[in-house]
């Protein structure tokens, strides 16, 4: 079975900073791989994804991840903070095959932007 | 673009009432999905339904039901609300037979006293 760990509940930086928020996978297979973004009493907004090719996939908002087949990582990044990025982040993993596009969420990185 | 809806942002119950949770897609997607989503836990899968009828049980199925009749609606039924299932529900849809992204509702958010 896939499953999803990020390690950091909540990480803090300043605005201005950069940032790297860790995602690790278990799965068997190439993996189908998101990340997720959740303002404040909001539903879940897709950021970026890895399905196959280039390992370094560029996303909305100026985020961009890289998946490591070797580390079974896929890290989100940004050089650059902005106070709107305050939000809650999740990776996600999918299955191929008959899984239905099934997901399993890690779970969950809170990011608070300080001015 | 696409759009989930889910009937209701807040609902307030109490505990033994059975619960509708409504969600509706106008995409024509045949993937839809329930998940709860608790501080620390990240989202769980409750059930999945990849066409009208068919519905598959997902990782915290106990004390839920659904019901598909129609391909743009997925309800999640609470047969007898209890206070461990006070969480924030959410629904989400996407295409069948290929791996692309799921789209979320806003969410709805339960409290059962």
């Amino acid at each position: 079975a896939q499953s999803v760990t990020q390690p950091d509940i909540h990480i803090t930086v300043s605005e201005g900073a950069s940032l790297e928020l860790r995602c690790n996978y278990s799965y068997g297979a190439t993996p189908y791989l998101f990340w997720y973004v959740q303002s404040p009493g909001q539903g879940l907004q897709l950021l970026l994804k890895y399905f196959s090719g280039d390992t370094l996939v560029q996303g909305i908002k100026g985020f961009e991840a890289e998946f490591k087949r070797s580390q079974s990582s896929f890290n989100l990044r940004k050089p650059s903070v902005h106070w709107s990025d305050a939000a809650e982040y999740f990776c996600a993993v999918g299955a191929g095959g008959t899984s239905y596009g099934k997901l399993t969420f890690g779970q969950g990185t809170i990011l608070t932007v300080h001015p | 673009d696409v759009k989930v809806t889910q009937s209701s942002r807040y609902l307030v119950k109490r505990t033994g009432e059975k619960v509708f949770l409504e969600c509706v897609q106008d995409m024509d997607h045949e993937n839809m999905f329930w998940y709860r989503q608790d501080p620390g836990l990240g989202l769980r899968l409750i059930y999945f339904s990849y066409d009208v009828k068919m519905k598959e049980k997902g990782d915290i199925p106990e004390g839920y039901s659904v019901s598909r009749e129609k391909k743009e609606r997925f309800s999640l039924i609470l047969e007898s609300a209890s206070t461990n299932q006070t969480s924030m529900y959410l629904c989400a849809s996407s295409l069948y037979g290929q791996i692309t992204e799921a789209f979320f509702g806003q969410g709805t958010r339960l409290t059962v006293v």
